[in-house]
């Protein structure tokens, strides 16, 4: 069965500081994945998405996730974070029809 | 044009009674998603319609949980007897097709309050 798992439930960093939140998924073959982000109060929006090609992808508000097949990971990053980035962030896989969502990671920044 | 909208925004309701939550999704959008999301909790796959095929309702926790779509249109997802841990917030999610490129477009959700 399918499966996203994220290590960390919660990660504090202060503005301006560097940025990974891990993902690691479990599918027979090379999923369809995705980063989404839940800001408080407002829905989900898609930060970026990898289905092939280049392993490196770039996406909105200055966001990028490799995609490791040998670690079958695909983890965010941000070099420089800004408060307005606060927020829950899901990593998702998608190897069939359905989508899977991780459990999510909580984005805390200090100033 | 319009994203996903959903209502109502917010339901709060007794115990035991049911409840009827809409969706709205993109026009053309021929694939739609329900999930839920508990308090603190990641989404939780429901039911998912795509065109005029049969649904796939794998994730539908019990009997009490139902959806309808027409055709490519709105979708109503319905909860009888309500009990306490049905308590979240359903999301709605459409996507142009089913392939595995598509993108889904989520709405802002129904937070449902089970007193």
């Amino acid at each position: 069965a399918q499966s996203v798992t994220q290590p960390d439930i919660h990660i504090t960093v202060s503005e301006g500081a560097s940025l990974e939140l891990r993902c690691n998924y479990s599918y027979g073959a090379t999923p369809y994945l995705f980063w989404y982000v839940q800001s408080p109060g407002q829905g989900l929006q898609l930060l970026l998405k990898y289905f092939s090609g280049d392993t490196l992808v770039q996406g909105i508000k200055g966001f990028e996730a490799e995609f490791k097949r040998s670690q079958s990971s695909f983890n965010l990053r941000k070099p420089s974070v800004h408060w307005s980035d606060a927020a829950e962030y899901f990593c998702v896989s998608k190897g069939g029809q359905n989508f899977v969502f991780g459990p999510g990671t909580r984005l805390s920044v200090l100033p | 044009g319009a994203g996903v909208s959903q209502s109502p925004s917010n339901k709060v309701t007794e115990k035991g009674k049911d409840v009827e939550l809409r969706c709205d999704p993109i026009s053309g959008h021929t694939a739609l998603y329900w999930y839920r999301q508990r308090l603190g909790q990641g989404l939780e796959f429901l039911i998912y319609f795509q065109g005029n095929s049969a649904p796939d309702k794998s994730g539908l926790p019990s009997d009490r949980f139902s959806a309808e779509r027409t055709g490519e249109s709105v979708s109503t997802l319905t909860i009888q007897r309500t009990q306490q841990e049905d308590s979240a917030v359903y999301l709605c999610a459409s996507s142009l097709l089913a392939g595995g490129t598509d993108t889904q477009y989520f709405g802002p959700g129904t937070r449902l309050t089970v007193l």
